[in-house]
């Protein structure tokens, strides 16, 4: 179990550009989760997939927020034209899914921090 | 709405004091409640959940916490702090996990 990993750990970006984030869930977890968490907030819930299927998305994904989990194994969040509104630490978790129902548990990785400058 | 909502965003307690975390969730928050730990640098850590086999749930580090469904409350305790518990503490329910705000435990020595 080497965990979940993020890359990058900071991201700092102008204004306007766009930003991909790259996470990697623990191999044989076939749930994962994206979250984003503002200072003094906890995580906030975006999307999750079940392998490669998107199964739901929040409300505080906009169009500008993307995400991918092409092959069922690592997944991507792509932010277009970026805000300084989302300035925020995105975090991703992977669980086991259906195998423990609603009472999974998440294993969270270090997250990504990204700065809109 | 949904809701998870933790009272008191700091908590300072003295070396060896008890510990205690509150949480309060919304009624319509199914009960599958969770108590994770953040570490600084780290990523969330798994503390205890809720299983419904009992309410007063054991999890890692002497941490327990106590499922009260008339209070709609589950509260985070441990009898003696150490300095190693200084770190964040988050109460989550429901499905996707529903998180609340966070309570930033201090020990003092």
């Amino acid at each position: 179990d080497t965990g979940v990993s993020q890359d990058p750990r900071h991201k700092i970006t102008k204004r306007g550009q766009n930003v991909t984030f790259r996470c990697d869930p623990i191999s044989e977890h076939n749930r994962l989760y994206w979250y984003r968490q503002t200072l003094g907030q906890g995580p906030e819930f975006l999307t999750y997939f079940q392998n490669e299927a998107q199964l739901e998305k929040s409300r505080l994904l906009s169009d500008r927020f993307s995400a991918e989990r092409p092959k069922g194994s690592f997944s991507t969040l792509e932010i277009q034209r970026t805000e300084q509104g989302d300035s925020a630490m995105y975090l991703c978790a992977s669980s086991t899914g259906d195998r423990e129902g609603p009472r999974e548990k998440l294993f969270f990785g270090s997250g990504t921090q990204l700065s809109v400058l | 709405a949904q809701s998870v909502t933790q009272l008191g965003s700091h908590v300072s307690v003295s070396e060896g004091a008890l510990v205690l975390l509150r949480c309060n969730y919304s009624s319509s928050v199914p009960p599958y409640l969770f108590w994770y730990v953040q570490y600084p640098n780290q990523g969330l850590q798994l503390l205890l959940k809720y299983t419904s086999a009992a309410t007063l749930v054991k999890g890692i580090n002497g941490f327990e916490a106590e499922f009260k469904k008339s209070e709609t409350s589950f509260h985070l305790t441990k009898p003696s702090a150490h300095m190693s518990d200084a770190a964040e503490y988050f109460c989550a329910g429901g499905f996707k996990t529903i998180f609340g705000a966070g309570t930033r435990l201090f020990v003092k020595a």
